[in-house]
């Protein structure tokens, strides 16, 4: 089955500094790639999402970027502000197959003022 | 719109207790349906998914078990809770095979005593 894994596990920033979040998956077959934003004590919900015929995706201050070749992608926060901690999830699946999404084990952001 | 509930949002309970957690979804029919579980570590694991009624597929084994008696409703059980079931559990649904992007309830924090 698919694996994701999810780099860092926690990345502290001061507000204005932009963050990196990195994940890699294993199963060239995925095609749909969220991502979701966990506030302490909340649900995760979508933030942003990119399909794999697509190689950068950008809202506002967040762009993912997606490497199909090597088989990664990532999320881009700029000007980060406090209210941009949180935890992160990564996943990947198969729209159209075996379409069940597999997680990343999160990344805790926490921005500092 | 579509609405999902989760309930109850927190549950103590003993250890070798029963547990039911239901989880229901409107505004949408024949959603596939997840339950996660979120532990300590902050991986979101998947437990069980359903594709329809009465249909569950378990990826982990464990002291767990998933029912989906109508379209809308999907349950999660045990006939008796270890320790290591404390943690936070999500439901989740998404369209189909093809819109993969899944849609969380608020959550139910389980401490077993």
């Amino acid at each position: 089955g698919e694996n994701v894994e999810q780099h860092p596990s926690t990345l502290s920033v001061q507000e204005g500094d932009s963050a990196v979040i990195k994940c890699t998956y294993s199963d060239s077959a995925s095609n749909y790639f969220p991502w979701y934003k966990q506030e302490l004590g909340k649900r995760p919900q979508l933030i942003i999402d990119i399909r794999s015929n697509v190689g950068e995706k950008k809202d506002q201050r967040i762009a993912v970027t997606l490497n199909k070749t090597a088989k990664h992608f990532s999320l881009h926060i700029t000007e980060t502000q406090p209210e941009d901690s949180a935890v992160y999830f990564c996943a990947a699946s198969k729209a159209g197959g075996s379409y069940i999404p597999t997680f990343g084990r999160g990344t805790s952001l926490i921005v500092h003022p | 719109s579509q609405t999902i509930h989760q309930w109850p949002a927190t549950l103590v309970q003993p250890v070798g207790s029963p547990l039911s957690l239901e989880c229901t979804v409107e505004g949408t029919s024949n959603p596939n349906l997840y339950w996660y579980r979120q532990a300590a570590g902050r991986g979101l694991q998947l437990l069980f998914y359903s594709v329809g009624i009465g249909q569950i597929s378990s990826e982990v084994p464990q002291n767990l078990s998933a029912s989906r008696p109508q379209d809308w409703q999907f349950i999660l059980s045990s006939k008796k809770l270890l320790l290591s079931d404390s943690g936070f559990y999500l439901c989740a649904w998404s369209v189909d095979r093809w819109n993969t992007e899944a849609f969380f309830g608020q959550g139910t924090r389980l401490t077993v005593v």
